[in-house]
Order: C-alpha cells, then structure tokens, then sequence
C-alpha cells in the first residue's frame, strides 16, 4: 500500500512569494490533515477535510493560507503572500474509515521563507 | 489551554538505560483516543500506539510500554534498554471523537540515547 505522497519535498521563497503543496492521500482515505510544524514545536493542524468538505480550518490564517481537495482526493495548500514566519514543515496526514482514527502522515514539504 | 503536556523538552541517555517520556492530557469528552508517534531526524511522523479512553490496560511491545491511567490524566511511554535508534523525538497526540477527531499534538520530547 502506498503512503502519503507530498511535492515538494523542500522549497525556498522570498517573503511576499507564492507558495503551493501538494499531497496525495492514502487511496481510499476520506479524512486528510494539513498541520504546520515549526522547528521545536509538535504539528498544528490548520485544515480538516472529510472528502471534500471542510471540517475544521479554525485555525488557518484565511487571509494568506487557502486549502482545497477537489474530488475528495488529492489536495493542495497555498500561501499568498508567504511571511518569514510561515518557515516550517508541512505536513499531510490522511485516516482511513475503520482505522480509528490513525493518522498516516507523508514526509513533509520544508519551506524556508527568506 | 495545553491539551496535551509534555513537560521534557529533551533527554540523554545512554544506550541501555531505561527512559520514560511523560504525557499530561486535558479533555472534558469521555470518548477520546491517545497515541505516541516517533519523529526520527528523516522528519517522517510515525505511529506507535493508539489507545481509547476505555480500555486502560497498559500495553507492552517489545522495549516500548505505555502506561495510561485516567485518574491523572497521563499516558506515559517507556523504552527500555534504549539503542541509538530511539533517538528520536516523540510526540503525544489526543483526539476527541466529540471534536470530528481533530489531533491535539504535545510540543515533543527529544531523545538522545549515546553509546
């Protein structure tokens, strides 16, 4: 079974640029996790899907982060405009129906805003 | 509020030692899940261990056991005889199924385990 797919795996931008990542769930996996992980710090998450609906996203910063997953598969993150303190790992994380709620996280994209 | 503690930012050992990371969980839900996940330096979070808040049973695997008591809140994890590949920061994470099973994750424990 493959696992988490994320692009890139490492991306460097200048504050005030775009950004965008891409993750590939488990197929199957209805319920898919973005969390951002500063360096010393646990993940946060910033946005829930089940399917293609949004379940919680209390705590993205909507006025420069937006997130869709369209079809109920594959989503992608983006940061517009991207500040120095959005520097951190991001992290997708998808659960299939039955698992309990195990999450299976992909590798990371490290971004590094400069 | 914190609704999970780790109170260890790191530790150091040496290989051999037995070593317990400490977890401290904050929840008014009945029905909810705790879990331990590795992150070794490669930076990929890994699964341990999941448990419910109904069964307290404390729970052996090989080195790691986890013991998880409701009346202090606390869901602490223990190698034992460490190796240099338990180096690792580790992570305790609770979700509420009242709260669609969004994770709560601690701030981590660094583990060194030296030769």
């Amino acid at each position: 079974e493959a696992g988490v797919a994320q692009s890139p795996r490492y991306k460097i931008i200048e504050k005030r640029q775009s950004v965008a990542f891409w993750c590939n769930p488990i197929s199957g996996h209805a319920t898919l996790y973005w969390y951002q992980q500063i360096l010393g710090q646990g993940p946060k998450l910033l946005i829930q899907f089940q399917n293609n609906g949004v379940v919680d996203d209390s705590q993205l910063p909507k006025d420069r982060f937006s997130a869709e997953r369209l079809k109920g598969v594959d989503s992608t993150l983006k940061i517009q405009p991207a500040k120095l303190e959005d520097s951190a790992v991001y992290l997708c994380a998808s659960v299939g129906a039955g698992q309990a709620y195990e999450q299976y996280f992909g590798p990371g994209t490290r971004l590094t805003v400069t | 509020a914190q609704k999970v503690t780790q109170a260890q930012t790191e530790i150091s050992v040496v290989e051999k030692e037995d070593v317990t990371l400490d977890c401290v969980y904050e929840t008014r839900d009945t029905t909810y899940y705790l879990f331990w996940y590795k992150q070794p330096p490669s930076g990929e979070l890994v699964f341990l261990i999941r448990r419910n808040s109904f069964d307290e049973q404390n729970e052996i695997s090989g080195r790691y056991s986890w013991n998880f008591q409701k009346s202090t809140s606390s869901f602490n994890f223990t190698i034992t005889a460490s190796q240099v590949v338990d180096s690792a920061v580790y992570f305790c994470a609770l979700s509420e199924a009242r709260n669609f099973n969004k994770f709560y994750f601690g701030s981590g424990t660094k583990l060194n385990v030296k030769p």
